[in-house]
């Protein structure tokens, strides 16, 4: 049974671009939430989606943007990137209220 | 007050010992606690779950959760350097009919032989 992927693992990007993001969750779990985890400090919420919508947001603008497919991997978007945009962002999935992480992205602004 | 508190550490403890890792949180509401061990350069693997009030054991680890203090503990038994780690503490916040989870900023467990 294959577990929560993400992909890329790593991502250099310089101020201004965009990134795309990619998560498939562990089989039967059909609920995907974006966390943003800065260096020292716990995940923070960016937004999870059910039934290919967003359920809930946290505090992030609207730079941030998300998609979920039928077969419900997500897609996390990151437009006109910031310095401060550098972190791990990690897609947790779920069927029910414990979320399972997968490896995260580690992406890089320059 | 944040939602979900943890005292960032290090706590060192030598191997062997018990570990006592805490977790304060201000939704009275919350019902889940949930425990994550995160080494560096990795990210979360969930360790333990707790619905109520009282203990929950899973071998060397032991959930506590107490709701009238809204307070939430783990502790790890027989220390390993192993268990070297940042321990997250999350609790689901109820926000527009949904349930969305917060992290504490974790507490870095040292555990030296």
């Amino acid at each position: 049974d294959a577990g929560v992927t993400q992909s890329p693992t790593h991502l250099i990007k310089t101020r201004g671009q965009q990134v795309t993001l990619r998560c498939s969750p562990k089989s039967g779990h059909d609920t995907v939430s974006w966390y943003q985890q800065a260096l020292g400090q716990g995940p923070q919420f960016i937004f999870q989606y059910y039934e290919e919508e967003e359920r809930q947001r946290g505090n992030f603008p609207d730079r941030f943007s998300g998609h979920q497919f039928p077969n419900y991997s997500s897609e996390l978007n990151v437009n006109a990137l910031l310095l401060g945009d550098s972190a791990l962002y990690l897609c947790a999935s779920s069927s029910r209220e414990t979320q399972y992480f997968g490896p995260g992205t580690r992406l890089l602004v320059l | 007050q944040k939602e979900v508190e943890q005292n960032s550490g290090p706590l060192s403890v030598p191997e062997g010992a018990i570990a006592s890792l805490n977790c304060t949180y201000s939704d009275r509401g919350s019902q889940s606690f949930f425990w994550y061990r995160q080494y560096s350069g990795k990210s979360p693997e969930l360790i333990m779950s707790i619905y109520s009030n009282g203990d929950k054991e899973d071998g060397r680890f032991t959930a506590q959760l107490n709701k009238a203090s809204q307070y939430v503990s783990l502790l790890i038994r027989d220390s390993q350097p192993s268990d070297s780690a940042t321990y997250l503490c999350a609790g689901p916040l109820f926000s527009g009919g949904y349930n969305k989870l917060i992290f504490g900023a974790g507490t870095r467990l040292a555990v030296h032989p």
